[in-house]
């Protein structure tokens, strides 16, 4: 069974300070993507890394995927209130199909 | 272009009860998943349909059960129902399945078992 544990659990922070969520595992995927959910409403993709060692940026958010393919960093810099929300990362495995294991999640909150 | 719709949003059953979920995917998406999210667990995958067939299935109980029509809609049905099934039920759909191919999801359906 592919686990993903995912840290902080919980990230309170004041507007314009920068933040890193973890994202590890000791099974390698094939892919990993993070997602964001606001109250009410389903995950919505962010971004999907494929390939060991990529970086992808999305304005002010930086994703990591590990060399080994085992382990995912979000960075968001200068945080804003929009920015809070449930951060969600989910790796497939290679004859997985859709079925993605999902990490527990970090709740962020940006205080204006 | 339509997002993924989930029916009901809301749902209140008694235990022991039966219930059924409905999901209608983006159009020309074949690809169905369905998740139960729950404070403690997080998301759990329940199963895939891909084109009316399922593809691969979660572990949960067979009182789990799903299908999906000609037109991709898929249903889950939750067949005598316990308090530890409340969760927000989560339906996804992509174009191919697979996890390189970005999963859309509805807003989910809450059911509270009382």
């Amino acid at each position: 069974t592919q686990l993903l544990e995912q840290s902080p659990q919980f990230l309170s922070i004041q507007e314009g300070e920068n933040l890193t969520v973890y994202c590890n595992s000791s099974s390698v995927f094939s892919s990993l993507q993070w997602y964001r959910q606001e109250p009410g409403e389903g995950p919505v993709l962010l971004v999907t890394v494929v390939t060991g060692g990529e970086v992808k940026k999305l304005k002010r958010l930086t994703f990591q995927f590990g060399d080994a393919r085992k382990d995912s960093s979000l960075h968001i810099t200068a945080a804003q209130p929009g920015d809070t929300g449930l951060y969600l990362c989910a790796g497939a495995g290679e004859t997985s199909g859709s079925r993605l294991t999902f990490g527990e999640g970090t709740q962020l909150t940006v205080n204006p | 272009k339509a997002g993924v719709t989930q029916t009901p949003r809301y749902l209140i059953k008694t235990r022991g009860q039966q219930v059924t979920l409905s999901c209608s995917p983006i159009s020309g998406h074949r690809s169905v998943s369905w998740y139960q999210q729950t404070p403690g667990q997080g998301l759990q995958f329940l199963f895939e349909y891909f084109s009316e067939t399922q593809r691969n299935k979660g572990n949960f109980p067979g009182r789990f059960s799903g299908r999906q029509f000609s037109n991709s809609r898929s249903e889950m049905n939750v067949s005598t129902l316990e308090l530890g099934d409340s969760a927000l039920y989560l339906c996804a759909s992509s174009l191919a399945g697979g996890g390189r191919s970005p999963l859309h999801f509805g807003n989910g359906t809450r059911l509270t078992v009382t």
